[in-house]
């Protein structure tokens, strides 16, 4: 079995300040772990995601996230907000491929809704 | 490339009426998954397909839901009769078929269901 678990439903910070998001997942299986994006009326977009390779995995527009299995955490960071993060963040935990080949169903934390502040 | 099509993209009906939701993949993705966010709460599991077979169907809340893919290309998802419960945005996602340690879901804008 598997769930995330996403601190702050609503988090707000100002043009250029960090960005940070939190995500903890559970797993009985070995992890990926997925970030995804939704901006207003689109489809979710990935960001990022880690798949067992480097800890430190980057992804587009500046954000990166680093899995720390004795956390069980995946949080998401970029140094520098811009208005054009405000959007709606979410977290997903999926099973390795080699313990469930073939099904890749993701599941996901409630979300985050990031607000810049100009 | 086109993405991933969902039509419509919203649909107000009342308790007990019948609603069909289409999603198209893309073209050669023989994995077709549809996921629904209940408002407020996490995106959930309902099915996943390959090609026209369901493979995973543990999240269908109950039998008043009915998925097919026909000829392995566009998906059905149909709500017969809808209660208001099954109100929410339903997205759709499809991926290729591989042996790659991952294989990248891509997801359409959604299809907003509110049942009246």
């Amino acid at each position: 079995a598997q769930s995330v678990t996403q601190l702050g439903s609503h988090v707000s910070v100002s043009e250029g300040a960090l960005v940070l998001l939190r995500c903890n997942y559970s797993s009985s299986v070995p992890p990926y772990l997925f970030w995804y994006v939704q901006y207003p009326n689109q489809g979710l977009q990935l960001l990022l995601k880690y798949t067992s390779a480097a800890t430190l995995v980057k992804g587009i527009n500046g954000f990166e996230a680093e899995f720390k299995k004795s956390e069980t955490s995946f949080h998401l960071t970029k140094p520098s907000a811009h208005m054009s993060d405000a959007a709606e963040y979410f977290c997903a935990v999926s099973a390795a491929l080699i313990s469930n080949f073939g099904n890749e169903k993701l599941t996901f934390g409630t979300g985050t809704r990031l607000t810049i502040i100009p | 490339e086109a993405g991933v099509t969902q039509f419509p993209s919203h649909s107000v009906i009342e308790k007990g009426q019948t609603v069909t939701l289409r999603c198209d993949p893309i073209s050669g993705h023989d994995n077709l998954y549809w996921y629904r966010r209940v408002m407020g709460k996490e995106i959930k599991f309902l099915l996943h397909f390959v090609k026209e077979s369901k493979q995973d169907e543990s999240g269908m809340p109950n039998n008043r839901f009915l998925a097919e893919r026909t000829g392995g290309t566009y998906s059905t998802l149909k709500v017969q009769p809808a209660e208001l419960e099954d109100s929410g945005v339903y997205f759709c996602a499809s991926s290729q078929v591989s042996r790659r340690s991952y294989n990248e879901q891509f997801f359409g804008p959604g299809t907003r269901l509110t049942v009246l």
